[in-house]
């Protein structure tokens, strides 16, 4: 099955800060998807790409879908205390799977 | 917005029990999934369903594992005879052809 590794594992910033994270993938995937998970809730989509080279925003939220379709990143920019949370990349080939990344816990420091 | 609605937000079983774990995906959507997350762990795959049958399931989804859609709203996840290794937290997600899964809130299992 397709393997994500998604860095850092985790990151401390301060609140204003930019943020980057990026998963990259042992094969290709046709859309990439980010997604933010806070506590005792499920994932919620942050930004979807659905095509190799797109970069797209979403707010203060950017993403990109790499050209050779195994990786993507996202980067916050400016963070602000509620941008706290564990954040995932995930990988589609087709209608019927996510795969996904372990996951960027991130801590905005006050 | 419409959302996915899952229950019971929390459900304890003693080992070897069948439980039953419950969706009500968005009303239009026409692609069902479940997946599971064990503690501190990623989110895993488990089956996709889509025209009324399993269109692809893990490794994890073993015999021990069902789904069902038993009428126009509602997708259940069976688990025959629950092992303490089965406690996770259980997502059900949806979507429309051609656009990106929406989840539910999950299911926290735990297996005594």
């Amino acid at each position: 099955g397709q393997q994500l590794n998604q860095s850092p594992q985790s990151m401390f910033i301060q609140e204003g800060e930019d943020v980057s994270m990026n998963c990259t993938s042992s094969s290709i995937f046709n859309t990439w998807l980010w997604y933010k998970q806070d506590p005792g809730e499920g994932p919620v989509l942050l930004i979807a790409l659905y095509k190799a080279g797109e970069l797209t925003s979403n707010g203060r939220l950017t993403a990109q879908f790499g050209i050779t379709r195994k990786d993507s990143f996202l980067n916050i920019s400016a963070s602000i205390p509620s941008d706290v949370g564990i954040y995932f990349c995930a990988g589609q080939l087709n209608d019927y799977k996510l795969s996904f990344g372990a996951g960027t816990t991130v801590t905005v420091r006050a | 917005e419409p959302e996915v609605t899952q229950t019971p937000s929390h459900q304890v079983t003693q080992m070897g029990q069948e439980v039953i774990l419950r969706c009500v995906p968005i009303s239009n959507h026409l692609y069902f999934y479940w997946y599971r997350q064990i503690l501190g762990q990623k989110v895993e795959f488990l089956v996709s369903f889509y025209n009324n049958e399993i269109s692809e399931k893990s490794e994890i989804f073993d015999d021990q594992f069902s789904v069902e859609r038993p009428d126009g709203s509602n997708f259940t996840l069976k688990i025959r005879s629950t092992k303490l290794e089965d406690s996770a937290m259980y997502f059900c997600a949806s979507k429309t052809g051609g656009q990106p899964q929406h989840f539910g809130d999950g299911t926290r299992l735990s297996i005594l």
